[in-house]
């Protein structure tokens, strides 16, 4: 399994955009690189999956340079509520996700 | 649609004790993961079931142990509960096909805390 590293933590203010960066080094040929979004005492919820290149949806983008050897998450315009521990997962499917510690993106009035 | 729902949302059991935690997954799906999540940590994974069988088991004795039911619920059982067991449990269901993006729903987990 694909072992990443992201941030411990980030702060940003309302309305920024904010991107957060993950590592993967030794993404293997049919991973995908999944986010997911965790708020105090709820389980993760998908925020979005891509394999190459850009992918956007109506919360977030997702840019994954050709080497695939990273992928930045991308929020535009953050609000309180997007307080919360974001995960980079890498993997194949929903088989065995491993999650790392996260990063704690901390948006401020 | 329902999504992932789990039972009890809190829990507390003295050490030694046993417990059982119940998942019943989004519909349409027929797979269920189970995690540990330990307080400031992320999930860790405990194992899966598809088709009524273990496909899948993380790094976790052999005090946990699951089920899964023909209508695809499950549940979690921890033997001889233990302080460190304290932690939040997260059931996450999702499709098995042939396709490898397959998006995983978790529930709102159960708070189980030993004493």
């Amino acid at each position: 399994l694909a072992k990443t590293t992201q941030p411990i933590s980030m702060d940003s203010y309302e309305g920024q955009e904010v991107n957060i960066t993950c590592s993967h080094n030794n993404i293997a040929t049919n991973d995908y690189i999944t986010w997911y979004q965790q708020f105090p005492s709820q389980g993760p919820r998908f925020i979005i999956q891509g394999y190459k290149t850009k992918v956007t949806n109506e919360v977030a983008s997702l840019f994954i340079p050709a080497d695939r050897k990273s992928s930045t998450l991308s929020l535009p315009r953050v609000s309180l509520s997007d307080t919360a521990v974001y995960y980079c997962l890498v993997g194949g499917s929903a088989r065995q996700l491993t999650f790392g510690s996260g990063t704690q993106l901390t948006v401020l009035p | 649609d329902a999504g992932v729902t789990q039972s009890p949302t809190h829990l507390i059991k003295t050490r030694g004790q046993q417990v059982t935690l119940r998942c019943s997954p989004k519909s349409g799906h027929d797979t269920v993961s189970w995690y540990q999540q330990a307080l400031g940590q992320g999930p860790q994974f405990i194992f899966q079931y598809y088709e009524e069988e273990e496909r899948q088991r993380g790094n976790f004795p052999d005090r946990f142990s699951g089920h899964q039911f023909p209508n695809y619920s499950s549940e979690l059982n921890v033997n001889a509960l233990l302080l460190g067991d304290s932690a939040l449990y997260l059931c996450a269901s999702s499709l098995t096909g042939e396709g490898m993006n397959t998006e995983a729903f978790f529930g709102q987990g159960t708070r189980l805390t030993v004493v």
